[in-house]
Order: C-alpha cells, then sequence, then structure tokens
C-alpha cells in the first residue's frame, strides 16, 4: 500500500510569482484535503476535493486553487504570492468523503516566498 | 468563529512520568474530535477518532476521553517514553471541515 506523498519537499519563489504543488493519495483514497501550517500556527484547512469535486473550502481567497485528477491524485494552486504564503503545505487523503474517518498525511512540502 | 484551544502549549516530563493534555471544543454540532501525534520531520499520525459522549479510545499507554457535552477531550499517555515526545494536536469536525488546536508540545526526557 502507497501512502500519500508530495511533490516538491521544499521550494522557493518570489513574491508575484505562482506556484504547483502535487499530491498522491493513498492508495484506496478518493478524498484529498490541504491544509497550510505557518510557523507558529496549528494547520489551517485550504480546501478538500471529492471524486474530482470541491467538497469544501476555508477562508483562503481565490488565488489559491486546487485540482483532483481522475486518479485522485491532487494539485494545489496558488497564485500571485505574497511572503505571508511561507508556510508548510500538507495533504491528506480519506476514503469516501472523509466525513469522520482519519487523514493520512503526506510530509508536506515547504514554500518559502522571498 | 470555532476555536480548537489545547492546553498546555508545552509539556517538558522525565521518562516514566505519566501526563495529560486537554483540548476544548464547540459542543454544538458535533461530529467528530481527532487525536494526532506530529513527530519532527515526519508526517503527522492519526491517533483517534471520536464519535460518541463518553467514548474512551486506547492504543497501547495512550488513552482519550471525549466529552461533547461540555467540549473537551482529554489525552492521556501513562509511562512516558522519549519516543513520546512530538506534538499532539487534535481537531474538531465541523461541517466536513476539520478546525484544528495548536497543538501540545511534548518533550520527554531520558
Amino acid at each position: 500500500e502507497t501512502g500519500v506523498t508530495q511533490s516538491p519537499t521544499h521550494l522557493i519563489k518570489t513574491r508575484g510569482q505562482q506556484v504547483t504543488l502535487r499530491c498522491s493519495s493513498q492508495s484506496g483514497h478518493n478524498t484529498v484535503s490541504w491544509y497550510q501550517q505557518a510557523l507558529g500556527q496549528g494547520p489551517q484547512f485550504i480546501f478538500q476535493y471529492y471524486r474530482e469535486e470541491e467538497n469544501g473550502r476555508g477562508n483562503f481567497p481565490p488565488r489559491f486553487s486546487g485540482l483532483q485528477f481522475p486518479n485522485y491524485s491532487s494539485e494545489l494552486n496558488v497564485n500571485a504570492l505574497e511572503l505571508d504564503d511561507s508556510a508548510l503545505y500538507l495533504c491528506a487523503s480519506s476514503p469516501e468523503g472523509g466525513r469522520t474517518g482519519e487523514l493520512f498525511f503526506g510530509e508536506g512540502s515547504r514554500l518559502a516566498v522571498l | 468563529i470555532l476555536n480548537v484551544e489545547q492546553s498546555p502549549q508545552s509539556l517538558h516530563v522525565q521518562e516514566g512520568d505519566s501526563t495529560n493534555f486537554t483540548c476544548s471544543f464547540p459542543s454544538s454540532n458535533f461530529y467528530a474530535l481527532h487525536w494526532y501525534r506530529w513527530e519532527t520531520a515526519k508526517s503527522p499520525e492519526a491517533l483517534f477518532v471520536m464519535t460518541l459522549n463518553g467514548d474512551e479510545k486506547k492504543k497501547g499507554r495512550i488513552s482519550a476521553t471525549l466529552n461533547t457535552k461540555e467540549g473537551y477531550s482529554y489525552l492521556y499517555i501513562k509511562g512516558s517514553q522519549p519516543e513520546d515526545s512530538a506534538t499532539y494536536l487534535c481537531a474538531f469536525l465541523n461541517n466536513r471541515k476539520l478546525i484544528w488546536g495548536l497543538g501540545t508540545s511534548l518533550a520527554v526526557n531520558p
């Protein structure tokens, strides 16, 4: 059974640039959630995808967007990067809409915006 | 604004000590309460998902209780070991979104 994998693990961007982060969900999981964890903060929910549709969204501006593909892998795109977007971005997968079941996390993508 | 609070923020104990932390959450519209352990340089790992008032769950030396009416959950670690050193996060499921606390950082000294 393959776990959740994320890429890239680390990256550096400058203000105004765009970034795409990728996540492969655990085998058999059709739900992917994305979280942002800034320094000293708990994870903040960005959005969730279930069977290729956005299934819930946190308080993030529209420049945070996502996709889920037929194989349930997912992308997080952030446009017009700001300094405050520097954070660890975590992807988590879960089976069947992730209603109450546990999440399985990747190791995260650490983004630095200069 | 829905808020999940964890206390203490950090904790240092000696190997063999037993310890506990608290997670407070809104008592209305409860669906589930999650506990995760996050070791440095690793992925967060699920410990428990609790759904029923009065639930008690146990995994080895770690156990958790849930009171949905008053909005709190306790996590207990019996006989702490250095490998228990991690950040322990709780998250409250509300309308399909998990709302996370800031975590309790535990350091167990050998």
